[in-house]
């Protein structure tokens, strides 16, 4: 299986904590994404890091991609209750014609 | 982005009935997709549906069993058919505009077969 792995597979914090969650894969890919379901609704795109990026910022999101180590992580500063979900990283594997291949999925609760 | 109304929300069903779920897209896109995730699990696409075309079905998944229709670029259909309990999942559909492979999802369809 292509599927990436995602640690920790749960995270419990406090309000105002950092969030970090980390995302290994297998072969060589396009892009990385991060994407956050709430209670078992529709998934929400966070970021997308290229192959040959090595960092992206989104507001409170940092998103650092090793391509040797085929390894991501996610960084949610100053996490609020509201962050309360489940994270997934995804991948677009080189030749895989725009489709994604989803992680198991972190749960991450902050606690108020 | 795109906003993606997926119907119905949610459903129990008979075993060995069939149940069609809808996902309408407020603008035209090239591909949609179908995800399967069961409870507490990642999601595992299905399919990938292309307007014109038939469904590319991903390993483990066959037409008779989810059949799907893309009649055009904004609406898809996905059937369940001949449902057993070991189909009680959500499914999700998604749409992947052509510019950038970001894919926007509906918000699920919560399926439970008794």
């Amino acid at each position: 299986s292509q599927q990436g792995e995602e640690d920790p597979q749960a995270l419990s914090i406090q309000e105002g904590e950092n969030a970090t969650m980390n995302c290994s894969y297998k072969t060589s890919i396009n892009n990385l994404q991060w994407y956050r379901q709430n209670s078992g609704r529709g998934l929400v795109h966070l970021i997308l890091i290229r192959s040959n990026e090595r960092e992206k910022h989104s507001g409170r999101l940092r998103v650092t991609l090793d391509t040797s180590k085929k390894s991501s992580s996610l960084l949610i500063t100053a996490s609020r209750a509201a962050d309360t979900a489940s994270y997934f990283c995804a991948t677009e594997y080189t030749g895989a014609n725009s489709k994604l291949t989803f992680g198991k999925g972190i749960t991450l609760s902050v606690r108020p | 982005s795109a906003v993606i109304s997926q119907k119905p929300s949610r459903d129990i069903c008979q075993r060995g009935t069939s149940l069609t779920i809808q996902c309408q897209v407020d603008s035209q896109v090239t591909m949609m997709f179908w995800y399967r995730q069961q409870p507490g699990q990642s999601l595992t696409l299905i399919a990938t549906a292309n307007q014109g075309s038939e469904a590319t079905y991903e390993s483990g998944f066959v037409i008779d069993k989810f059949p799907i229709s893309r009649p055009n670029l904004t609406f898809s259909t996905l059937t369940v058919s001949n449902m057993s309990p070991e189909d009680s999942s959500i499914y999700l559909c998604s749409v992947g505009p052509s510019s950038i492979n970001i894919q926007y999802f509906g918000a699920g369809t919560r399926l439970s077969v008794l």
